[in-house]
């Protein structure tokens, strides 16, 4: 069964830092992974998709990798800013299903 | 462009009654599916559609039935509404044939059974 971890689960850093997330799954078997942003009393929103072929994705200051063979994947976020905080969500869509398995989120707060 | 569309937002219940949250995409999109979302535990699927006619069970199934009657929409019914079902719905749409495909989600609905 597909288990997906996200650590920390709270994260607050000063503005202009660059962090990493990272999201680990235990079935290296996965279609792709996805990186959501979730902002309070909102839906997801997709930030960045990686299929099992690539390594990595990246959109604006956002990067997020890949590594099937250990079960990671990170998402770099580069000068962050206020505007990012927010819980940052991985998914992960298993081969064989049309299920994706979230991970539980890592709640950021950019401080001013 | 609608996206994914989920009524109603706010809905109060009392133990036992009946409801259905409603989900409408206009992507023309094959698969759909319902998850909830509790604190600490992430989002959870409760049931998924690969196209009309077609529904299976997900994670959390129970207390809950859906029907997919058309490609565009999806909607999810409690059937004898507890204080365990309290929670945020989401209904999440996506075109299924391809594994670049992204998946779109709803602004969600709270749920809060008394």
């Amino acid at each position: 069964k597909q288990e997906v971890t996200q650590i920390p689960a709270a994260l607050s850093v000063p503005e202009g830092e660059n962090l990493v997330l990272n999201c680990s799954f235990t079935d290296s078997a996965i279609y792709n992974l996805q990186w959501f942003r979730q902002d309070p009393g909102k839906g997801l929103t997709s930030l960045l998709l990686i299929q099992s072929s690539q390594r990595e994705q990246t959109s604006g200051r956002l990067n997020a990798s890949l590594d099937k063979s250990s079960g990671r994947s990170t998402l770099y976020i580069a000068a962050s800013q206020p505007g990012d905080s927010a819980t940052y969500l991985c998914a992960v869509l298993t081969s064989g299903t049309y299920k994706y398995i979230f991970g539980t989120g890592t709640r950021l707060k950019v401080l001013a | 462009n609608a996206g994914v569309t989920q009524t109603p937002k706010f809905q109060v219940l009392k133990t036992g009654q009946s409801m259905t949250l409603q989900c409408a995409q206009d992507m023309n999109h094959e698969y759909m599916s319902w998850y909830r979302q509790d604190p600490g535990m992430g989002l959870r699927l409760i049931h998924y559609s690969v196209g009309a006619g077609i529904t299976d069970q997900g994670e959390v199934p129970n207390g809950y039935n859906v029907s997919r009657s058309t490609t565009e929409d999806f909607p999810l019914r409690l059937l004898s509404a507890a204080p365990s079902q309290t929670s945020v719905y989401f209904c999440a749409s996506r075109r299924s044939s391809d594994a670049g495909n992204t998946i779109y989600f709803g602004e969600g609905s709270w749920l809060t059974v008394v």
